[in-house]
């Protein structure tokens, strides 16, 4: 059974443009949530998509924003990066959503100078 | 706001030398504890879901346990493969919210 693939691996942006992120979850799963890993916050929830609509949503500013497809592939967006959106950004999914097991992708590593 | 506290932050142990993890929460009425493994460069690995207190669960030389404000991962006789960050999170609001680690490293 293939994992949770998130593209691109690794990006370099420099402030002020934006990115978006991929997710595709394992088959089935309809459930995607973001998370951003920083050495300083820790993991911090973005947003969880469930069958195309978001269902809850972290402490992050508007310029953070995402969807989800109707075969449950989810990206994200980042406008007017900032050098503090420099992360590693998570994907999950899961069948139900985040109150069960969650399988996680290996992560985008995104730099901003 | 629901708060989620790992201590301590970092653990160094031989291998062999038992020991645990402290995971506290604030949120009363939780809905699930979760523990995660996480190792350098790769996304977290689900180990354990724990919903009430007195649960506890086992797998190979951990054991996760649950009381009313607190959660403890216990590591019996560890391996060096057993060296990783251990992440607790709950997720009574639907949004996962996670402590900030435990970065265990065993030495053979």
């Amino acid at each position: 059974k293939a994992g949770v693939t998130q593209t691109p691996r690794y990006l370099i942006k420099t402030r002020g443009q934006q990115v978006t992120l991929s997710c595709s979850p394992i088959s089935g799963h309809r459930s995607v949530s973001w998370y951003q890993q920083t050495p300083g916050q820790g993991l911090q929830f973005l947003f969880e998509y469930f069958s195309e609509t978001q269902r809850n949503k972290g402490n992050f500013p508007g310029r953070f924003s995402g969807r989800q497809f109707s075969n449950s592939r989810s990206e994200m967006n980042v406008s007017t990066l900032e050098l503090g959106d420099s992360a590693l950004y998570l994907c999950a999914s899961s069948p139900l959503g985040v109150t069960g097991e969650l399988f996680f992708g290996e992560g985008s590593r995104l730099t901003v100078l | 706001e629901d708060q989620v506290t790992q201590s301590p932050e970092a653990l160094r142990l031989q291998e062999g030398e038992s020991s645990s993890l402290n995971c506290s929460y604030t949120v009363s009425g939780l809905r699930g504890l979760f523990w995660y493994r996480q190792d350098p460069g790769k996304g977290p690995e689900f180990l354990f879901t724990l919903y009430s207190a007195g649960e506890e669960k086992e797998k190979e030389r951990l054991k996760a346990t649950l009381t009313k404000k607190e959660s403890f991962l216990h590591i019996t006789a560890p391996k060096p493969e057993d060296s990783a960050t251990y992440l607790c999170a709950e997720s009574n609001t639907g949004k996962l919210i996670f402590g900030q680690g435990t970065t265990l490293q065993v030495k053979p």
